[in-house]
């Protein structure tokens, strides 16, 4: 089970906006930023919203990123069909003389 | 810009070391700011972070492997290792190397490698 919590699934229709929700402790998410990773089937995972709300360089506005109080969102907007993959949250977490802890994933679906 | 590359057996025996090593190129590993981490995900399973070293030393483990794990990195070579003792059957993974930027709170995993299948079976 993991220490951050995320809904398995989410899906849209093309053109709609969706967001993945993640929620955790005032050790984690309450007190370290929030990040969110991308992974298509039989790839690695990507960098795809840093610091809460960051975009790395050549990520969509389409994709943003929220945070408040010991839960963090990632919204797409515009919804594409390529968009269909895993999504991870993940944070810092300070107990236990710190370490990282990573959200379930969610599998968003293109309908 | 800066790549990873895991190298290391694809099939390991119970109760014994599992041991990878990850690659950079691109940059030097003794770049500030910066410690090189290990992630693993389980057959079908979502991401399970194992631990890091900085350059200097300083090192953080998840602390459900920490009793079996040791990561050390080697600055001549511009690349890090990972070893696990004692596996079993669920250590069975893709194991991910990547660089976690960390300064002032901040911390993200960017760039990974392309990632490596560990099985543990006799």
């Amino acid at each position: 089970q993991s220490v951050l919590t995320q809904p398995p699934s989410a899906s849209g229709t093309p053109g709609q906006r969706v967001t993945i929700s993640c929620s955790g402790s005032r050790s984690n998410i309450g007190s370290n930023p929030v990040n969110w990773y991308q992974q298509f089937p039989g790839a690695a995972p990507k960098l795809l919203i840093y610091t809460n709300d960051q975009r790395p360089s050549g990520v969509p506005d389409r994709f943003s990123g929220s945070k408040s109080g010991t839960s963090a969102s990632l919204a797409i907007s515009g919804l594409q069909s390529e968009d269909e993959a895993d999504y991870y949250c993940a944070a810092w977490d300070d107990s236990l003389n710190g370490h990282v802890v990573f959200g379930g994933g969610t599998k968003l679906t293109v309908l | 810009q800066v790549q990873l590359q895991e190298s290391g057996p694809g099939l390991v025996k119970p109760s014994q070391t599992l041991s990878l090593t990850c690659s950079v190129s691109g940059d030097s590993i003794t770049t500030g700011g910066y410690y090189w981490s290990w992630i693993r995900q389980h057959p079908g399973k979502g991401l399970e972070w194992i631990g890091d070293n900085h350059y200097s030393g300083s090192s953080y483990f998840n602390p459900s492997l920490k009793s079996r794990l040791t990561i050390s990195v080697d600055t001549s070579n511009n690349q890090f290792s990972l070893k696990l003792g004692s596996v079993t059957a669920a250590d069975t993974a893709v194991y991910y190397c990547a660089r976690r930027r960390s300064y002032r709170g901040v911390n993200w995993f960017d760039p990974w490698g392309q990632g490596t299948l560990v099985t543990v079976s006799s």
